[in-house]
């Protein structure tokens, strides 16, 4: 099974910080990989497909990068609304793996 | 834009079983994946399994082949998710999420629906 890592594990920031979570597989995933953001309580939520694709409706300040086995999601200016807990996830193959994820917390 | 329809909480005993259902809005499930993936309590998110029903073909996490079955009744349009043999750590949230087919692209959401396992 592909293992996913995700670092931080935990972050606070400030409105209007520049935000950056990484993201690791335990063998190349090409582009297959897929960013979710969970508040509490709720369904998670598809912010970013194939690395780098925003999801329709999703603000234009998240972002995402990379290739291989290294990912990044960004979030330009970090806003009171993005709090949550990020999670990575590859669909390289079956079985599909989460990151552990990373829980943001807006000062 | 899809909506998927969860079945309620339920409270199960050690050692039964457990169907939850899944209704995307629609009337149909055209030519994509139903999963199910499923979050502890203060855990991270753990896929299960997948279909999908116009092919009715089925893909397992192994950790869980054997223990649960993923069936999609295409006449009311109901994707549901069996897990037997329950124990106490299979207490969670349980969500379906849909796909396109199989790009395991989890674009929309079910409620989820929480199962507890206690005697």
């Amino acid at each position: 099974d592909i293992q996913m890592t995700q670092s931080p594990s935990s972050l606070s920031a400030s409105v209007g910080d520049r935000v950056t979570i990484t993201c690791r597989a335990s063998q190349s995933i090409a582009i297959f990989l897929n960013w979710y953001q969970q508040k509490p309580g709720k369904a998670p939520k598809l912010l970013i497909h194939t690395a780098s694709t925003l999801q329709s409706g999703v603000p234009s300040r998240f972002s995402g990068s990379g290739s291989g086995t290294d990912f990044t999601l960004t979030i330009s200016t970090l806003q009171p609304d993005d709090f949550g807990t990020y999670y990575c996830q590859h669909s390289y193959s079956t079985p599909i793996t989460f990151g552990p994820g990373t829980k943001v917390d807006v000062k | 834009q899809v909506q998927l329809v969860q079945s309620g909480a339920e409270v199960k005993k050690p050692g039964s079983s457990v169907k939850v259902s899944c209704k995307p809005s629609g009337g149909t499930f055209s030519n994509y994946a139903i999963n199910w993936v499923r979050q502890a309590p203060g855990q991270g998110l753990e896929w299960m399994g997948g279909i999908i029903p116009i092919m009715d073909s089925t893909n397992y996490a192994q950790k869980f082949q054997g223990r649960v079955t993923i069936t999609a009744d295409e006449s009311t349009t109901t994707a549901y998710m069996e897990l037997s043999s329950l124990r106490s750590e299979d207490t969670a949230v349980y969500y379906c999420a849909k796909s396109g087919g199989t790009s395991w692209i989890f674009d929309y959401w079910g409620q989820g629906s929480l199962v507890t396992v206690s005697s």
